[in-house]
Parts: C-alpha cells; sequence; structure tokens
C-alpha cells in the first residue's frame, strides 16, 4: 500500500535559522510521483515542486531546496535562513505512476513550521 | 485570472440537512478533486473525476455525492448520511494523467451542528 509519513508534527524555529521538513514515502511502483505543498493559515494549498521516481537530482529554488533518496525512501525539504512568512503547514504527496490513468494524490499528515521573528 | 473558485469561505447548517459546496475552474483542467482536511489530519480523498459525466470514488465517499456536468464544475453534496460532516473541504483540479500536480481552491469550512 502507499503511504507517506511526515514524522514532525510541528517544529519551531528562530528566523534566518536553517529547516529541514523529512517525508518518507512507502509505495510498490517503480514509477510514482512526489510532490510537496504549503498551506499558509488562509487554507489554500500551494504548489511547491513535483518529482518523478526517475529523477533523483537534488533540486534548490531561491532559499527551498528538495533531497530525493530512493535509497531511504524520502524527500525532505529544506529552507535555508528562514522567515516568517514560512510559518505555515506543509504536505508531503505521493502518486501512483504510469500505467495509472488516475492522479490520486497520497498526503502525509502535514508538518507545522511556526518561524519565530 | 486563472484559478478555482470555491463559495463560500464558511457555511453554516442544521444537522439532517443536505448542502452542496460549489467549485469551479477556470484552467481547463480535465480533472477535479474533492479533499477532506481534520484538525491536525492530512487531506483524505472523497470523489474524483477525470472527465465530464464520470467519477469515482475517493477514500472516504460515503454519505458524500458529486456531479460533473460541465468541465468547468465540480459540486460537491454532503448528505445527511455523513456521520461527521464538520470539516475543511478543498477542491483541486489537474490535468489528466499520471504525475501531473493539482491546483487548489481557498476551501469551504462547513460546520454542522
Amino acid at each position: 500500500a502507499q503511504k507517506v509519513t511526515q514524522a514532525q508534527t510541528e517544529i519551531s524555529v528562530v528566523e534566518k535559522e536553517d529547516v529541514t521538513l523529512d517525508c518518507v514515502y512507502e509505495t510498490r511502483d517503480t514509477t510514482y510521483y512526489l510532490f510537496w505543498y504549503k498551506q499558509p493559515p488562509s487554507g489554500e494549498l500551494v504548489f511547491l515542486i513535483r518529482r518523478n521516481s526517475f529523477d533523483e537530482q537534488n533540486e534548490i529554488s531561491g532559499r527551498y531546496s528538495w533531497n530525493f533518496q530512493k535509497s531511504t525512501s524520502s524527500f525532505n525539504f529544506t529552507i535555508t535562513a528562514s522567515q516568517v512568512v514560512d510559518s505555515a503547514v506543509y504536505f508531503c504527496a505521493l502518486s501512483e505512476g504510469a500505467g495509472g490513468a488516475t492522479n490520486k494524490l497520497i498526503f502525509g499528515t502535514g508538518t507545522l513550521l511556526a518561524v519565530q521573528p | 485570472d486563472g484559478g478555482i473558485t470555491q463559495s463560500p469561505k464558511y457555511l453554516f447548517r442544521k444537522e439532517g440537512q443536505n448542502v452542496t459546496l460549489s467549485c469551479e475552474q477556470n484552467l481547463n483542467h480535465d480533472a477535479m478533486y474533492w479533499y477532506r482536511q481534520d484538525p491536525g489530519q492530512g487531506l483524505r480523498l472523497i470523489y474524483y473525476s477525470q472527465i465530464v459525466n464520470d467519477f469515482q470514488k475517493g477514500d472516504i465517499a460515503e454519505g458524500y455525492s458529486v456531479s460533473r456536468e460541465k468541465k468547468e464544475s465540480f459540486p460537491l453534496t454532503v448528505t445527511s448520511a455523513q456521520k461527521n460532516p464538520t470539516a475543511f473541504y478543498l477542491c483541486a483540479s489537474s490535468n489528466r494523467g499520471a504525475g501531473y500536480e493539482q491546483y487548489f481552491g481557498p476551501g469551504t469550512r462547513l460546520t454542522v451542528t
């Protein structure tokens, strides 16, 4: 069965600290996709990144970076020099891959990040 | 602006009443989805539709119903059979097929008393 685990329920950091959000996934598919979403207090989920299972290259976008490691089934998200505006709930998600015409997402339970000024 | 709209933002109903949540998108996406979010939990899939006039049950479809008569619209009805309807409901859309990211609306917070 597919599953996403975000073991960190809440993280609190002080502004300018670096923070890493962990995501561990389980799937039997050889082709799959991983996602990160941000949910600010307003409630709307904002798409951050998508990774497919054949692309293990790490990605950096400004202060955000993602580390995908198939060997440990992890897709961790790091925010460098955190800011108060980064305060939100962050969700990791998994979807099944090739052969599946659907795009169903399996979400983790989320990590609440609080960045203190 | 392209996006997904959900209305209303807050909805209050008495127990035993059916209520319909609206979801409209102008992103020209074939696929649409409804999720439910409870405090401290992730999102759980209620129903999804990959094409007009077709939809499938998700993981927690009991007590809910949907229709997909137009590509742009995917309304969700919370029926009186849903035992715990109070929750935050999120609608999303995406291109059809595996691996496409989903884009979400602002959500509707439903309170049933």
